[in-house]
């Protein structure tokens, strides 16, 4: 079974750092890799798609990476913000409808 | 209604309990799913409905059992459930392309919490 890592597990930062979220995933046979936010007690929003011919999105101060040969994907907030604070989740997809969850990265930005 | 909807949104329920969660989206996607999230756990795949037609089932267990009955609602019927199922249960959609190419993304709702006495 797909095994999807995210580290840090929890981060604190203070607002206005610029920081990175990794995810790193077992199967090389990747179809796309998402990251999502999650609210405490909310569904999932998406925040970036990467298709497996792709290297890179951006929206706004968010891009994400892939590298397939290495099986890891960053996720980069610039000039983070509190309303930032939530759990980031990076989901691997191997072409079956299965998405494969990393446990995620809590993130609290501080004032 | 935008996006994808789901009711309850909390739901206390005993083991001999039979309740229903509903989702509906309201983004013309042909695909619906259900998640569970555990504490401490990954996100967790139960059921698959594309074009109606259920496409996965995840070893979930019998008390489990999903419906789809038209491209915009999915219910997932609940029989003596254990306390460990208590969890959230989340409802996604998404777009299929053409050859079952999952080129979209999902779509989630908001969840419902579950807790099982």
């Amino acid at each position: 079974k797909q095994e999807v890592t995210q580290i840090p597990a929890a981060l604190s930062v203070p607002e206005g750092e610029n920081l990175v979220l990794n995810c790193s995933f077992t199967d090389s046979a990747i179809y796309n890799l998402q990251w999502f936010r999650q609210d405490p007690g909310k569904g999932l929003t998406s925040l970036l798609l990467i298709q497996s011919s792709q290297r890179e999105q951006t929206s706004g101060r968010l891009n994400a990476s892939l590298d397939k040969s290495s099986g890891r994907s960053t996720l980069y907030i610039a000039a983070s913000q509190p309303g930032d604070s939530a759990t980031y989740l990076c989901a691997h997809s191997n072409s079956g409808y299965a998405l494969n969850f990393g446990k995620g990265t809590s993130l609290l930005v501080t004032p | 209604e935008t996006g994808v909807t789901q009711t309850p949104r909390h739901l206390v329920m005993g083991m001999t309990n039979k309740k229903s969660l509903k989702c509906e989206q309201h983004l013309g996607h042909n695909a619906m799913y259900w998640y569970k999230q555990s504490a401490k756990k990954p996100l967790e795949l139960m059921f698959v409905y594309s074009l109606e037609e259920r496409v996965e089932n995840n070893s979930v267990p019998s008390r489990f059992s999903p419906e789809c009955p038209n491209s915009s609602h999915l219910f997932l019927h609940l029989h003596t459930l254990q306390p460990e199922d208590s969890a959230l249960y989340l409802c996604a959609s998404s777009q299929d392309g053409a050859g079952g190419q999952k080129t979209d993304t999902q779509y989630f709702g908001p969840g419902t919490r579950l807790t099982v006495l």
